[in-house]
């Protein structure tokens, strides 16, 4: 399998603490992506991080991609009960006419009130 | 309004039946996706299109078909070959070309064989 994986499987946290899930890939990626899924629901993108990239911020989230680890992490600040949801990592690779994206499991992430 | 949508959001059928799930997108983007989602599992990549009559194989591309005759549509055909066809069918899309393939995401499809 060429899925990635995201640690930990599950996090339960209380509100306005912060949240960090990890992901790893397996192969080299042009850029790697981070989404959010509500129960039962499509996933929705949060953040992407390109591979010449180290550090990203957007609000309450900041990415980090470390390349010679093949692993990049999510952190929430200031969780909210609405942060309750799954986390999903994509990571992206494109070139010489082929593409790969890869998905990894998912971080469970509840936030208690 | 912009988006993608998916038909039905549940759907039932019996073992040895061939069922078609519907993805439309109005977004004109070029590439669109078909995802299978099993508890605990994640998202595996079932077929992709990047443009329209063609389509590449993914994951798990057993047991199903697909076809791109319209930008718009990207239907996903079950077949009786599946052999666990329960679960979440996820549809998204995205541009082409600007290598980010940034997906949006349909509402899902849950289909459940007896």
């Amino acid at each position: 399998s060429q899925q990635g994986e995201e640690d930990p499987q599950a996090l339960s946290i209380q509100e306005g603490e912060n949240a960090t899930m990890n992901c790893s890939y397996k192969t080299s990626i042009n850029n790697l992506q981070w989404y959010r899924q509500n129960s039962g629901r499509g996933l929705v993108h949060l953040i992407l991080i390109r591979s010449n990239e180290r550090e990203k911020h957007s609000g309450r989230l900041r990415v980090t991609l470390d390349t010679s680890k093949k692993s990049s992490s999510l952190l929430i600040t200031a969780s909210r009960a609405a942060d309750t949801a799954s986390y999903f990592c994509a990571s992206i690779y494109s070139g010489a006419g082929s593409y790969q994206l890869t998905f990894g499991k998912g971080t469970k992430l509840s936030v208690i009130p | 309004d912009g988006g993608i949508t998916q038909s039905p959001k549940y759907l039932f059928r019996k073992e040895g039946q061939n069922v078609t799930l519907s993805c439309e997108q109005n977004l004109n983007h070029d590439a669109m996706y078909w995802y299978r989602q099993d508890p605990g599992q994640g998202l595996r990549l079932i077929y992709y299109s990047q443009i329209v009559n063609d389509f590449q194989k993914g994951d798990i591309a057993e047991g199903y078909s697909v076809s791109r005759e319209k930008k718009e549509s990207f239907p996903l055909t079950v077949t009786s070959a599946q052999k666990n066809p329960t679960a979440f069918y996820l549809c998204a899309s995205s541009w082409v070309g600007q290598a980010t393939y940034e997906q949006y995401f349909g509402p899902g499809t849950r289909l459940t064989v007896t």
